[in-house]
């Protein structure tokens, strides 16, 4: 059974600091990892999806890696800004079943 | 583009009760998930859809249903509502049934009283 992990829980940092979260998974047989961005009390905006035979996806300040052998992806986003403010989830589909298995999330503030 | 739509936004409903609730995907996307988020965790998989047929289901209770309909939206059913019920339900939509990006709708939020 496919579990997935985020460390931090909950992440401060002032604004302008580059940022890492990380996300580890059990199961290295996966399609592929999504990373997602939640604002309160709202639903998940996708922010990258890596497929299962790609190292990294970029896009503007954020920068997803995937070592899938290891189970392990990180987010990295550079120069953070208070609208970087929110819950960060990461996502894997594993190759044996369907469904996406979430990480419990990491809140991440970004203090002005 | 519309993306990911969900009705109703918010209900409140008694204990035992049924609740039903809907997701229209994006246009052109066959396949639709459901996920229940209580506070503080992450979403947790209760079905997928896939050209109108059930392609996965989590370890929810048979109190879970759902279905796929011509049109691709979908509607999940929960019955005898629990108080553990309350939750956000979050629909989901990708073109394909397993490499493609999930795109979310707003989610539903239910208050079991």
């Amino acid at each position: 059974k496919q579990e997935v992990t985020q460390i931090p829980a909950a992440l401060s940092v002032p604004e302008g600091e580059n940022l890492v979260l990380n996300c580890s998974f059990t199961d290295s047989a996966i399609y592929n990892l999504q990373w997602f961005r939640q604002d309160p009390g709202k639903g998940l905006t996708s922010l990258l999806l890596i497929q299962s035979s790609q190292r990294e996806q970029t896009s503007g300040r954020l920068n997803a890696s995937l070592d899938k052998s290891s189970g392990r992806s990180t987010l990295y986003i550079a120069a953070s800004q208070p609208g970087d403010s929110a819950t960060y989830l990461c996502a894997v589909r594993s190759s044996n079943n369907n469904d996406m298995r979430f990480g419990a999330g990491t809140r991440l503030t970004v203090k002005p | 583009d519309a993306g990911v739509t969900q009705s109703p936004t918010h209900l409140i409903k008694t204990r035992g009760q049924h609740v039903t609730l809907r997701c229209s995907p994006i246009s052109g996307h066959k396949s639709v998930s459901w996920y229940q988020q209580v506070l503080g965790q992450g979403p947790q998989f209760i079905f997928q859809y896939y050209e109108k047929e059930e392609r996965g289901r989590g370890n929810f209770p048979d109190r879970f249903s759902a279905r796929q309909f011509p049109n691709y939206s979908s509607e999940l059913n929960v019955n005898a509502l629990l108080l553990g019920d309350s939750a956000l339900y979050l629909c989901a939509s990708s073109f394909s049934r397993s490499t493609g990006e999930l795109f979310f709708g707003e989610g539903s939020r239910l208050t079991v009283l």
